[in-house]
C-alpha cells in the first residue's frame, strides 16, 4: 500500500459545526504532515507530527486541533471555523522527519465554510 | 532563511514541444531539492529530488533537472511535453529545518 488517503473528500461546514477530518497511511512512515492549500497557492505547512509527537506548529489558531492516535493515522479537528479557513486540507507522510526525505500527499479534503 | 522563486506563474506551450520550468533558490548551506506535480483535483506528487551526487536528475514522467550551485537554480525540463502534463508545479526546497518550503507554483498548461 504505497499512498495516503484522507476522509471525507469534500465537507460542507458552518461556523458554529464541529467536524473532523481523517488521513491514513500503511506505509510505515513515521512522519505526518497537515498543509492548508488556497486556489492557485502553494501548499502552506500547519502541523508536522513525528513518531505521534507533535513537532512543528506553524502558529496555527487553535480552532484547529491535530491528533495523531496512532502512528498510521492522523486526524484535523475543527471547531468555530471562519470563512476564510476554506480551501484544500492536504495530508502527508514521509519515511522519517528528515530534510532529505519526499512527503507522499494525500488528494486532500476541500472544505468549505458557510 | 531559505527562499524558492519559480520565475514563471504560467508556461503555455504546445503538444510536443519542449518546456522548461524555471526554479531558482536562495540558501547559504547545503540543500535539497525537489519537483512536485499537482493535476486538477489532487494532491502533490513527486517528480524528482536532488540530494547529493550527479547534477542532472531524472525523474517521473520523462521529467528531468539540473542542480546548478554556482547559480542556485534547478530548473525542470521534458523534451516533449503532452496533454496530460497540464498541471501545476511546485519547486521545493529543504536545508535541514525539517520545513519543507514551496515555490509559488507554475502553471503549465499544453495546447493540441
Amino acid at each position: 500500500d504505497t499512498e495516503v488517503t484522507q476522509t471525507p473528500k469534500h465537507l460542507v461546514m458552518g461556523m458554529t459545526n464541529k467536524k473532523s477530518l481523517k488521513c491514513e497511511q500503511h506505509m510505515g512512515h513515521r512522519a505526518m504532515y497537515w498543509y492548508k492549500q488556497k486556489a492557485k497557492k502553494p501548499p502552506e505547512l500547519m502541523f508536522v507530527y513525528s513518531y505521534e509527537k507533535l513537532s512543528i506548529n506553524e502558529s496555527v489558531p487553535s480552532r484547529f486541533s491535530p491528533e495523531c492516535p496512532n502512528s498510521s493515522l492522523l486526524n484535523l479537528h475543527l471547531h468555530a471555523l471562519q470563512p476564510e479557513d476554506s480551501a484544500l486540507y492536504l495530508c502527508a507522510s514521509s519515511i522519517r522527519l528528515a530534510e532529505y526525505n519526499e512527503q507522499f500527499f494525500g488528494p486532500g479534503t476541500r472544505l468549505t465554510v458557510l | 532563511a531559505q527562499s524558492v522563486t519559480q520565475l514563471d506563474s504560467q508556461v503555455p506551450v504546445f503538444e510536443e514541444a519542449p518546456v522548461e520550468l524555471r526554479c531558482n533558490y536562495s540558501s547559504s548551506v547545503s540543500v535539497y531539492l525537489f519537483w512536485y506535480v499537482q493535476y486538477p483535483n489532487q494532491g502533490l506528487q513527486l517528480l524528482l529530488k536532488y540530494l547529493s551526487g550527479s547534477t542532472l536528475v531524472k525523474g517521473i514522467n520523462g521529467f528531468e533537472a539540473e542542480f546548478n550551485k554556482s547559480q542556485t537554480s534547478f530548473h525542470l525540463r521534458k523534451p516533449s511535453v503532452h496533454i496530460s502534463d497540464t498541471a501545476e508545479y511546485f519547486c521545493a526546497v529543504n536545508t535541514g529545518g525539517f520545513k519543507t518550503i514551496f515555490g509559488a507554483g507554475t502553471r503549465l498548461f499544453v495546447k493540441a
